[in-house]
């Protein structure tokens, strides 16, 4: 049990659409990142929020954007669907600062389907 | 930008057999090294880790040790248990923010 919930565990959308995935972290985990986990292939980063603002960011479109909010949940934005959306989106919080802290912890996940 | 490659999958144990999976990498520096851990249904856990040359990680009964000589960090077990099956993942620190993975092992263990 890492403290980390994401929610909806599964998620079906058409291509154009927008979608939202939530996040809700561990008290006092005041960083959040996200990832894309391709089937078959490892997770990739997407951004990561630290105290509410972007902190970092992948090789991922504008058209992904997020939010951290004070009571330590987050939301994943995803604008204009492309079918190579289709995966599952991984959530991670850690506490501390980002350059020193080494232990995140994921939650579930949301599977996303694109159609 | 760094990058992680693990051996191909997925790999099929009998309980008690050692296991290696391998991890090799490319990156500027010194990366922190780590593996993780995903069971069905579950998010990624961390299993060990290493932050320096000739840190040897530990866990659970896995060991792996980074190696900058060969640029790896090749994860073994000694007697692997069914309860193992899993995905495993190596993965680098890269910069401030980012975890960059390997593409992941599946590990089934028979009985």
């Amino acid at each position: 049990e890492t403290g980390v919930t994401q929610s909806p565990t599964h998620l079906i959308k058409t291509r154009g659409q927008q979608v939202t995935l939530r996040c809700s972290s561990q008290s006092g985990h005041n960083t959040v990142s996200w990832y894309q986990q391709a089937l078959g292939q490892g997770p990739q980063f997407i951004f990561q929020y630290y105290r509410e603002e972007e902190n970092g960011r992948g090789n991922f479109p504008p058209r992904f954007s997020g939010l951290q909010f004070p009571n330590y949940s987050s939301e994943l934005n995803v604008n204009a669907l492309e079918l190579d959306d289709s995966a599952l989106y991984l959530c991670a919080s850690s506490t501390g600062q980002p350059s020193t802290n080494e232990k995140l912890f994921f939650g579930s996940g949301t599977q996303l389907s694109v159609l | 930008g760094d990058s992680v490659t693990q051996m191909e999958g997925p790999v099929t144990l009998s309980e008690e057999a050692f296991l290696t999976i391998n991890c090799t990498y490319t990156a500027t520096g010194y990366p922190s090294l780590f593996w993780y851990v995903q069971y069905p249904g579950e998010g990624l856990q961390l299993l060990l880790k290493a932050t320096k040359a000739d840190d040897k990680g530990s866990n659970k009964g896995f060991e792996a040790t980074y190696r900058k000589e060969t640029t790896s960090f090749h994860l073994e077990k000694g007697s692997v248990q069914v309860s193992d099956s899993a995905v495993y993942f190596c993965a680098l620190k890269e910069g401030a923010q980012k975890l960059v993975f390997g593409q992941g092992t599946r590990l089934t263990i028979n009985p």
